[in-house]
């Protein structure tokens, strides 16, 4: 069974910029989550799909964004990049989206982005 | 590889020892506890799980021991192989939270021959 996939694997964008970085779940995967990797903040909730719909969101700005298809398949957008959006963003999938403790994240190996 | 932490704790163990990872976690609502490995250049992997209403559990070569009172996790790995050598993440959350985890800090684990 495939894993969790992230495209792509690095990135290298400038400052204003937006950009827009894809998740595709672990079959039958129904939610998916992001989290934000950084040196000095460590890993970061983001927010969380199920079925098409956010249900759960961290606490960063408006300029982050997420959507989850039909196919469970996520994209998570991030516009107007700033230095500090440097980071590793890591996608996770589970098989229920109910109770964390019954079906535990698998994570994707991330997306290096670099805002220059 | 990729650098996960610059400044993260690290604990040098000799190949063949066993290896004790602690953590302490903040929220006393937290009732569910995992510890993820993570590899560099690689997504945080689960290794075990463990509920707020048990104190212990064991897995392959790994036990997860917990103490509500002082909020306090260790996780424990037995027969340390090279293989091991990663960054360690204790994370807490509600069993009933659907995905929002969070995470600890990180241990840097190293093996020596």
């Amino acid at each position: 069974k495939a894993g969790v996939t992230q495209t792509p694997r690095y990135l290298i964008k400038t400052r204003g910029q937006q950009v827009t970085l894809s998740c595709s779940p672990i079959s039958g995967h129904r939610s998916v989550s992001w989290y934000q990797q950084t040196p000095g903040q460590g890993l970061q909730f983001l927010f969380e799909y199920f079925s098409e719909t956010q249900r759960n969101k961290g606490n960063f700005p408006g300029r982050f964004s997420g959507r989850q298809f039909s196919n469970s398949r996520s994209e998570m957008n991030v516009s107007t990049l700033e230095l500090g959006d440097s980071a590793l963003y890591l996608c996770a999938s589970s098989l229920q989206g109910r109770n964390l403790g019954d079906s535990p994240l698998h994570f994707g190996n991330g997306t290096r982005l670099t805002v220059t | 590889g990729e650098s996960v932490g610059l400044h993260l704790p690290t604990l040098s163990v000799q190949e063949g020892d066993n290896s004790i990872i602690n953590c302490a976690y903040s929220n006393s609502a937290s009732d569910y506890f995992i510890w993820y490995k993570q590899e560099s250049g690689k997504g945080p992997q689960f290794i075990i799980d463990i509920r707020s209403n048990m104190d212990k559990r064991q897995g392959q070569r790994v036990t997860v021991l917990l103490n509500k009172t002082v909020k306090h996790l260790s996780l424990q790995i037995a027969a340390t192989q090279p293989g091991d050598s990663a960054v360690y993440f204790c994370a807490e959350s509600r069993y009933s939270s659907a995905s929002k985890i969070i995470f600890g800090s990180g241990t840097r684990l190293s093996i020596r021959p």
